[in-house]
């Protein structure tokens, strides 16, 4: 019964193809997010969708097309991939995403993507 | 423009002992602060949130303050186990559904 599931956990493909991490969470949640955690490490959020609307979108190449089809899932479709693209990318959903009152984010266990 | 920073880098200390490890951020307009844990090739654990009209929760061996006026926060270790290896991620939550990440802190507790 995990909260957020991310597929597929690891991912290698080659340049300039399309590809999609899925993610679902079974928490009721409004909010979704995705970020991207480079080889330094540093988490960065992408994206967050509140009630799939889109709320953030963090300077984020238009390569990068996030697509909720209802509040408990929020996929992430990438086109033409790039190296530069190789990374975790990580999943997380809370239920009050506007901060008031008791936010927890809860993170999927991430997507590692290897683009050779 | 919110930037968290966590200080050491990374730290390793002998089992048993007691340690803190510290996140500043450069905006104190925050909603909550929240601590997460992450194991090697694994996803984030939240271990704490604390609001921002708290300044500490706890949560068994651990316990997180908040300093919204001086930018600060703590998570304080106690009786550390080798199980508490990993790196400790400090996020500051501000509006807009965001959580603005700090680089983390990689701790080894050596048996």
């Amino acid at each position: 019964d995990t909260a957020v599931s991310q597929t597929p956990k690891y991912l290698v493909t080659q340049m300039g193809n399309d590809k999609s991490i899925k993610c679902e969470q079974n928490l009721g949640h409004d909010t979704m997010y995705w970020y991207k955690q480079d080889s330094k490490k540093f988490l960065k959020i992408m994206f967050s969708y509140n009630n799939k609307e889109l709320i953030i979108n963090e300077t984020v190449p238009n390569r990068f097309s996030p697509k909720s089809p209802d509040k408990a899932h929020l996929n992430l479709h990438i086109n033409s991939l790039e190296l530069g693209d190789s990374a975790v990318y990580f999943c997380a959903s809370s239920q009050d995403g506007w901060g008031f009152g008791g936010t927890e984010a809860f993170f999927g266990q991430g997507t590692r993507l290897t683009v050779v | 423009k919110q930037e968290v920073t966590q200080i050491p880098a990374a730290l390793s200390v002998p089992e048993g002992e007691n340690l803190v490890l510290n996140c500043s951020f450069t905006d104190s307009a925050i909603y909550n602060l929240q601590w997460f844990r992450q194991d090697p090739g694994k996803g984030l654990t939240s271990l704490l949130l604390i609001q921002s009209s708290q300044r500490e929760q706890t949560s068994g061996r651990l316990n997180a303050s908040l300093d919204k006026s001086s930018g600060r926060s703590t998570l304080y270790i106690a009786a550390s186990q080798p199980g508490d290896s990993a790196t400790y991620l400090c996020s500051i939550i501000q509006g807009a559904q965001k959580l603005v990440f700090g680089q983390g802190t990689r701790l080894t507790i050596n048996p």
